[in-house]
């Protein structure tokens, strides 16, 4: 079945950027999203990527896809304190039913 | 403003009780989903729904039922509550492949 698996913590300088990785086993999936939570808070989506895309720069964020090592990556740029959060990445799975796996998420803590 | 609402932020509940969690979403999505949230595992998937009425088992699915019978209410059930299912419990809906959408969240304790 699918599995999206994630490392549980980063730690890193603020002004550093930060490479948060995920990896997948299902190939099929057809979206696959990047999101936070900060502490008591709900979870935020940050941004998303198409199956068939390798790449999405938004501001901070750059996502990469490697499709052929089923990996996925989110860099945050110029990382600061307030983006210390847990990431979840998720997959999105179309077809006959539609399913929504999220990793078991990264806890990233930036230190002044 | 769209809307994912879960009908209670805490429950407490005895061991061997039966537990409704309710969800109700407004954007008229097909969509709908059931995770626990527990520390250092992540969001497992218990059931998730892509219309009225049909309902896929998740990673997690012992210990629990879903039912929706109407597209905006996605409900879970805890036939039988056990302290292992004491976590925080979270709905969310979305359209095809799009942006998902949160509720609050319930944080369930059995004792």
């Amino acid at each position: 079945g699918e599995d999206v698996e994630q490392s549980l913590f980063l730690s890193v300088r603020e002004g550093d950027s930060s490479v948060i990785n995920c990896t997948y086993t299902d190939s099929s999936s057809t979206y696959l999203y990047w999101y936070k939570q900060e502490p008591g808070a709900g979870l935020q989506l940050l941004t998303y990527i198409f199956s068939n895309m390798d790449m999405k720069q938004d501001q901070r964020l750059t996502v990469l896809l490697n499709k052929k090592d089923k990996h996925l990556s989110l860099r945050i740029a110029d990382t600061q304190t307030g983006d210390s959060a847990i990431y979840f990445c998720a997959e999105f799975y179309g077809g006959a039913t539609n399913k929504l796996i999220f990793g078991t998420g990264t806890l990233l803590a930036v230190q002044p | 403003d769209v809307k994912v609402t879960q009908s209670s932020r805490y429950l407490v509940k005895r061991t061997g009780e039966k537990v409704f969690l309710e969800c109700v979403q407004d954007m008229d999505h097909e969509n709908m989903f059931w995770y626990r949230q527990d520390p250092g595992l992540g969001l497992r998937l218990i059931y998730f729904s892509y219309d009225v009425k049909m309902k896929e088992k998740g990673d997690i699915p012992e210990g629990y039922s879903v039912s929706r019978e109407k597209k905006e209410r996605f409900s879970l059930i805890l036939e039988s509550a056990s302290t292992n299912q004491t976590s925080m419990y979270l709905c969310a809906s979305t359209a095809y492949g799009t942006e998902a959408f949160f509720g609050q969240g319930t944080r369930l304790t059995v004792v």
